[in-house]
């Protein structure tokens, strides 16, 4: 059964620090992983995907890598704002229709 | 530029009532999804729809039942509603085919008291 888990469950930063963000899966046999944001009491705004056959993908400040053969992928953020703050979710596309969520980072840059 | 259109955004049902909540997507996608997200456990499928026509059940589709009435329109029903069903519910959608995003609405907080 594909699990999704996110480390850190939360992070608190300063502006201008570049940060990482840790998505792990316990099965490499993914079509896609996509990462969102999702701020509070909003839905899910979608950032980056990456597909399978993929390394990484870029959007601005934002970077996203994804190694199958470990199961990981990672969310770069660069030069971090205030606005940044949100909650970062990733999920996986692996059998099926069926996308798995990680429970999420919940993430704040101080000012 | 609606995307993916649910509602209602917010409602509280006494246990046992039934409810159905709604979800429009004007995307032309093929598949639709309904989520429920809890504290702490992330987004969990209940339900999805892989193209018009069909239906699957996900992760946790105890409780629900779903109807896809076109293309369009993925609805979810609670037929009894109970307090372990307090959730805020995501409808999505996607092209069909597995490299392809999935777009979110905005969501509905349900209370069951």
């Amino acid at each position: 059964k594909q699990e999704v888990t996110q480390i850190p469950a939360a992070l608190s930063v300063p502006e201008g620090e570049n940060l990482v963000l840790n998505c792990s899966f316990t099965d490499s046999a993914i079509y896609n992983l996509q990462w969102f944001r999702q701020d509070p009491g909003k839905g899910l705004t979608s950032l980056l995907l990456i597909q399978s056959s993929q390394r990484e993908q870029t959007s601005g400040r934002l970077n996203a890598s994804l190694d199958k053969s470990s199961g990981r992928s990672t969310l770069y953020i660069a030069a971090s704002q205030p606005g940044d703050s949100a909650t970062y979710l990733c999920a996986v596309l692996a059998g099926g229709f069926k996308t798995i969520f990680g429970a999420g980072t919940r993430l704040f840059v101080k000012a | 530029n609606a995307g993916v259109t649910q509602t209602p955004k917010f409602q509280v049902l006494k246990t046992g009532q039934s409810m159905t909540l709604q979800c429009a997507q004007d995307m032309n996608h093929n598949s639709m999804y309904w989520y429920r997200q809890d504290p702490g456990m992330g987004l969990r499928l209940i339900y999805y729809s892989a193209s018009e026509g069909t239906t699957d059940k996900g992760e946790v589709p105890n409780g629900y039942n779903v109807s896809r009435l076109n293309k369009r329109e993925f609805s979810l029903r609670l037929e009894s509603a109970a307090p372990s069903q307090t959730s805020v519910y995501f409808c999505a959608s996607s092209e069909e085919g597995k490299n392809t995003e999935a777009f979110f609405g905005q969501g509905t907080r349900l209370t069951v008291v």
